[in-house]
């Protein structure tokens, strides 16, 4: 069991650029979530889907998309990436809506 | 305002003390409470959650304490070790519309030997 994967791992962009961090779990959970992480700040929920074939805003939405591919998968698009959006990003599942987290290793993204 | 408040910002210890980090919240409803384990470079690890019945609950060298009349809870951490170094994240959860996990930003642990 590989838990919660992420890729990449590290990322450079420049501003205006897009790109997709992808997020997949072998647990078999129905709910995914995407958090951002910046220094000195809790972690934030950027998007959630409790279960495949929804997804809903959290807390801190503006300049993302997500796409919940399967019930594995969950991916997360910067359109225009902004240097605001320089964060460690963390993929995260629960068997159910609000259970338990679990949460993969991050992606550290650098936008210039 | 749903808040969750941890105290101290940071910590450092000898290796061998025990240690105890807070965690205040005002979130309402309230659900349960989680602590996590975040080392450096990974992503948060669960160590114990809460519900509202529960006073206190252990996991290896970590036990955790709740009194939901307050609204405290603390993370008692005995016998450190160096591999204690982390940030340790409060997480309170409250079954209502809109957001529902609310975090603290954390304790930073360092154990030094």
């Amino acid at each position: 069991n590989a838990g919660v994967t992420q890729t990449p791992k590290f990322q450079v962009l420049k501003t205006g650029q897009s790109m997709t961090l992808q997020c997949a779990q072998d647990m078999n959970h129905n709910s995914m979530y995407w958090y951002r992480q910046d220094p000195g700040m809790g972690l934030r929920l950027i998007y959630y889907s409790a279960s495949e074939g929804t997804t809903d805003k959290g807390e801190v939405p503006n300049g993302y998309n997500v796409s919940r591919l399967n019930k594995r998968e969950f991916s997360l698009r910067l359109e225009s990436a902004a240097p605001s959006q320089t964060s460690v990003y963390f993929c995260a599942s629960s068997a159910r809506d609000l259970y338990e987290q679990y949460f993969g290793p991050g992606t550290r993204l650098t936008v210039t | 305002k749903n808040q969750v408040e941890q105290s101290p910002q940071s910590l450092i210890i000898l290796e061998g003390k025990n240690c105890t980090l807070q965690c205040n919240y005002t979130v309402s409803p309230f659900s349960n409470l989680r602590w996590y384990k975040q080392d450096t470079g990974r992503g948060p690890v669960s160590l114990t959650i809460m519900t509202f019945s529960e006073n206190t609950k252990s996991n290896g060298r970590y036990t955790a304490t709740l009194d939901a009349d307050t609204k405290q809870s603390s993370l008692h951490i005995t016998a450190s070790q160096l591999s204690d170094s982390a940030s340790y994240i409060c997480v309170v959860i409250s079954y209502q519309a809109g957001t529902a996990l609310i975090f603290g930003k954390g304790t930073t642990l360092s154990v030094s030997s």
